[in-house]
Formats: structure tokens, sequence, C-alpha cells
């Protein structure tokens, strides 16, 4: 099993709101950036959030990252039909000295 | 505009070897952070290697360490994944991904697929 503890699935209707969570400890998420990428199928990760709370230009606005302790959570409002991929956090492990991942989320937009 | 472009990978018998490239454009690899991170068919990511942009350290899961090798030509602006003794547990798709700071934004390639079987 994934290092980060991620939802298997979440589902919401458009329009609604919806918050992805990824669980780690102190030699991981409490002590390194987040970050959360989302991938649709067939093409390779794209990057949301950096620095636990930053958007890459282009990312719209809907989508918001925060980090409290050892857990982070990604939040997607305003769901379009476009938003359905899996999710993924990722960060370092200080303690491990490996990056660890998140074993993904699966979003279906109802 | 930066890109980065893997090539390499291909068919491969079990126990065969392989060396994948991640060349980059707009971005200087030499004073970056590069990761190799594959996908499994059907399954999560998962991080493979890292070689550091200072001082060139290199890092490596568990499931690959002794078995794949990271480096990076700085005249040719690429970073390589050397891999040997091949398993058909590695089949997977490999992407790179490099990024300058831990607190600055990645970039990540398109990746290259590696089938390991007979």
């Amino acid at each position: 099993q994934s290092v980060l503890t991620q939802p298997p699935s979440v589902s919401a209707a458009p329009g609604q709101k919806v918050t992805i969570s990824c669980s780690g400890s102190s030699s991981n998420i409490g002590n390194y950036y987040v970050s959360w990428y989302q991938q649709l199928p067939g093409t390779a990760p794209k990057l949301l959030i950096y620095d636990n709370n930053k958007r890459p230009s282009g990312i719209p606005d809907r989508f918001s990252g925060s980090k409290s302790g050892t857990s982070a959570t990604l939040v997607i409002t305003g769901l379009q039909t476009g938003d359905e991929a899996d999710y993924y956090c990722g960060t370092w492990d200080t303690s491990l000295s490996v990056w660890v991942f998140g074993g993904g989320t699966k979003l279906t937009v109802l | 505009e930066v890109q980065l472009l893997e090539s390499g990978g291909g068919l491969v018998q079990p126990g065969g070897s392989l060396r994948l490239s991640c060349a980059a454009s707009g971005f200087t690899l030499s004073s970056s952070d590069t990761s190799w991170v594959r996908q499994a068919p059907g399954k999560g990511l998962e991080w493979v290697s890292l070689i550091l942009g200072s001082g060139g350290d290199t890092y490596y899961a568990d499931s690959v360490k002794g078995r794949f090798t990271i480096s990076r030509d700085n005249s040719e602006n690429t970073v390589y994944l050397q891999m040997s003794s091949l398993r058909v547990e590695d089949t997977a798709v490999y992407y790179c991904a490099t990024r300058r700071d831990p607190r600055e934004r990645d970039y990540w390639g398109q990746g290259t697929l590696v089938t390991v079987s007979s």
C-alpha cells in the first residue's frame, strides 16, 4: 500500500464541490511540500498544485490545495464533467529519502 | 516553453536491459532535480529515482535499487535511466519530471512505454 493515503474514489454532481484528502506522517507531509496531480485517461499527470497551495499558470482557481499537520487536501469547486480523472498527491519523505505518492482518487462527476 | 521528451522505451525480455532518455528544452536539467516516475498498466504512480541538480546525488526506490542507475549529461541536457535485470513487474509507462526547487512547479514529459515480456 501507499505511504500516503487517499480515498479510492469520490463523486459529486456538476457544479458541486468535492474534497480529496491525503494523509501522511511527520516525515513526509508534515515536513515537506505537497503537490497534487490530475491524470486523465491515457495522458501524463498534470500538475494542479505545488508547494501545498500554489497553482501553476493556467490552472483555474476552482482547484485549491491546503495542508494541515500531516494531512493535505485538494478542493475542486464548480465541478465539470471534464474534471473526471484520477488525482494523486505527492511529496518527499525525509526519513526514507524517497518521493511518495498517494494511491490515487478517482473522481466521478455524476 | 519547457518540454521534456522521453525516449528509449520498448519491448525487452526478462533479464534484459534498456536505457531511457529524458531530453529537455527550455529548461536546464543540470540545475534541476529530475525524477523518473512510472505507472504500471491500471495502477497508480510510483516514483523510481531522483538525481539532484546540485551535487548530483541520486536516490532510488527499493524496488529498483541495484538494478537501475540514473545519470545526467549536462552537455546534452539529458537525464538517463539505465535499467538492467528487468522484470515483468517493471512493465510501465516511464515519465520524467523535473523542477528547479522544491517550492517551484515541476514539469513532466509524456512518457515512454517499457514492456518486459518473453
